[in-house]
C-alpha cells in the first residue's frame, strides 16, 4: 500500500476561489480524519469519520468548510469562499477503530495551502 | 489545544544524551500515542501505549503513562542529530474516538 495520499501538495489561489483537497485512505482503515496545522494554532481536528460516515465536525471553522467521504477510500474537503486565514497545511490521517480505542494513525504528506 | 499539552515547547541537548517530553491531556482515554513530524512532513506513529498500561519501550523509546495524572512522558535515549523534529503526543478519547493532538515539543539535537 502506497499510504495515504494526499492532493494537491501545494495550492496557491487567491481569495474566494473555492479550493478542494483530496484524500486516499490506506485500503482496510476505517477511521479517517482532517487535520489543519498552523504555527499559531498547532494541529487541529476539523472533521473525523468512521465507516464513511462523519462522527464529529466540531472543528470546522466555519460553514465555508465541508468534507465529504464518498466511499470507503476517499476523501474531500473543501473551502468556498477561501479566504487568507485559511492558509494552513491540511492533513488527512486513517485509521483503524475497533472496541479498544483507535490503532495508530496513518497520515498524508499535507496540502500545503496559501489563499492570497 | 483540544486535548493536550506538551512541555517543554523547545528543547535543545546534545547529542548522545537523553530528552524527556511529557504531555498532560484532559479526559479519559482508550490509549495515548506519540507521533514524530520532520519539517515539512506528515507526522508518523512512534509509539501506543493503552489505558491500562504504565509503561513501555520501543527501541530507545520510553514511554510511561499516569491516567490518575492525565500525564505521559517520552523518553529518547542516546539522541541522535537525525531525531531532530517535533513530538506530538495524541490521545484516543474514550468517548467518541478522536485522534485529539497536544501542542508538541520541538526537539534539536546538536551534534
Amino acid at each position: 500500500d502506497a499510504g495515504v495520499i494526499q492532493s494537491p501538495r501545494h495550492e496557491v489561489t487567491e481569495m474566494g476561489q473555492e479550493v478542494t483537497l483530496r484524500c486516499k485512505l490506506i485500503s482496510g482503515h476505517n477511521s479517517l480524519f482532517w487535520y489543519r496545522q498552523t504555527m499559531m494554532r498547532g494541529l487541529e481536528l476539523l472533521i473525523y469519520f468512521n465507516n464513511n460516515v462523519p462522527i464529529d465536525d466540531s472543528g470546522m471553522p466555519e460553514d465555508r468548510f465541508s468534507a465529504k467521504m464518498p466511499n470507503a477510500s476517499f476523501s474531500t474537503l473543501k473551502i468556498q469562499p477561501s479566504e487568507p486565514r485559511d492558509s494552513a497545511v491540511y492533513f488527512c490521517a486513517s485509521s483503524s477503530a475497533s472496541d479498544r480505542g483507535l490503532f495508530e494513525a496513518f497520515f498524508g504528506q499535507g496540502t500545503r495551502l496559501t489563499v492570497v | 489545544s483540544q486535548q493536550g499539552e506538551e512541555d517543554p515547547q523547545a528543547l535543545s541537548i546534545q547529542e548522545g544524551e537523553n530528552a524527556t517530553m511529557n504531555c498532560s491531556y484532559k479526559t479519559s482515554i482508550n490509549n495515548l500515542q506519540w507521533y514524530r513530524q520532520n519539517s515539512g512532513r506528515g507526522l508518523v506513529h512512534l509509539i501506543l501505549i493503552r489505558s491500562n498500561e504504565r509503561e513501555k519501550h520501543s527501541g530507545r523509546l520510553r514511554v510511561t503513562l499516569d491516567t490518575s495524572k492525565k500525564s505521559s512522558s517520552l523518553l529518547i535515549t542516546a539522541s541522535r542529530a537525525a531525531d531532530t523534529a517535533s513530538y506530538f503526543c495524541a490521545t484516543d478519547a474514550r468517548t467518541g474516538n478522536q485522534f485529539y493532538f497536544g501542542t508538541g515539543t520541538s526537539l534539536t539535537v546538536i551534534p
